[in-house]
């Protein structure tokens, strides 16, 4: 197992409402990216953070934020929720600027309804 | 944009059958990862190859990266039933200003029947 963690590991909210989701990194990692898989898709990169800044994003609207904490922990917020954001939200660090070998958190799933 | 495709979307095999799944790239990468998903998991990371042409090898499993880092393939020898899961391979767009960004392929669904 990595030592990422995500909570909360269930949610469920309703249409127009706002979400934030947790990640601690692995012990040593600096960098963190997120990811939305759908329901039989591959990982979708949301946006990633490395010491603080983001370090790049995906086609994800603005509606889709993020923070990074000294801690290299990190938040993903999502306003005005919509039913196609209905999914399992990934965390993974790593080490590093860029997209090197990524530890995945067990996610959380999140409904919109 | 850039897309990454995996075939097959579904694999059965028998156990001690050998598999293979393809992952092709519309537009050069810098190097390619694979992950492995089993079911209601979360993906873990088996590899990475960033050289034309490089071959991997870790115990049954064989990665290639092609040599014009277009595409790249995961052959499995005499499967296990341990080897159920969901393959995904992961590429980073060459010379791209987001080179955060790692582009997931569908992935491929490996089932095997003892």
């Amino acid at each position: 197992e990595t030592g990422v963690t995500q909570s909360p590991t269930h949610l469920i909210k309703t249409r127009g409402q706002q979400v934030t989701l947790r990640c601690s990194s692995q012990s040593g990692h600096n960098t963190v990216s997120w990811y939305q898989q759908a329901l039989g898709q591959g990982p979708q990169f949301i946006f990633q953070y490395y010491r603080e800044e983001e370090n790049g994003r995906g086609n994800f609207p603005p509606r889709f934020s993020g923070l990074q904490f000294p801690n290299y922990s990190s938040e993903l917020n999502v306003n005005a929720l919509e039913l196609d954001d209905s999914a399992l939200y990934l965390c993974a660090s790593s080490l590093g600027r860029g997209a090197y070998e990524q530890y995945f958190g067990p996610g959380t799933r999140l409904t919109v309804t | 944009g850039q897309q990454v495709m995996q075939i097959p979307q579904y694999q059965h095999v028998q156990e001690g059958e050998d598999f293979t799944t393809y992952c092709n790239s519309s537009t050069t990468l810098s190097n390619i990862q694979w992950y492995k998903q089993r079911p209601g998991g979360h993906p873990v990371f088996l590899i990475q190859l960033v050289k034309s042409g490089e071959v991997k090898k870790q115990k049954r499993l064989t990665f290639q990266f092609g040599e014009a880092k277009k595409n790249s393939s995961l052959h499995i020898t005499a499967t296990q039933t341990t080897d159920v899961g969901t393959y995904f391979c992961a590429g980073i767009l060459a010379g791209g200003t987001s080179y955060g960004k790692l582009t997931f392929g569908q992935g491929t669904i490996l089932t095997v029947h003892p």
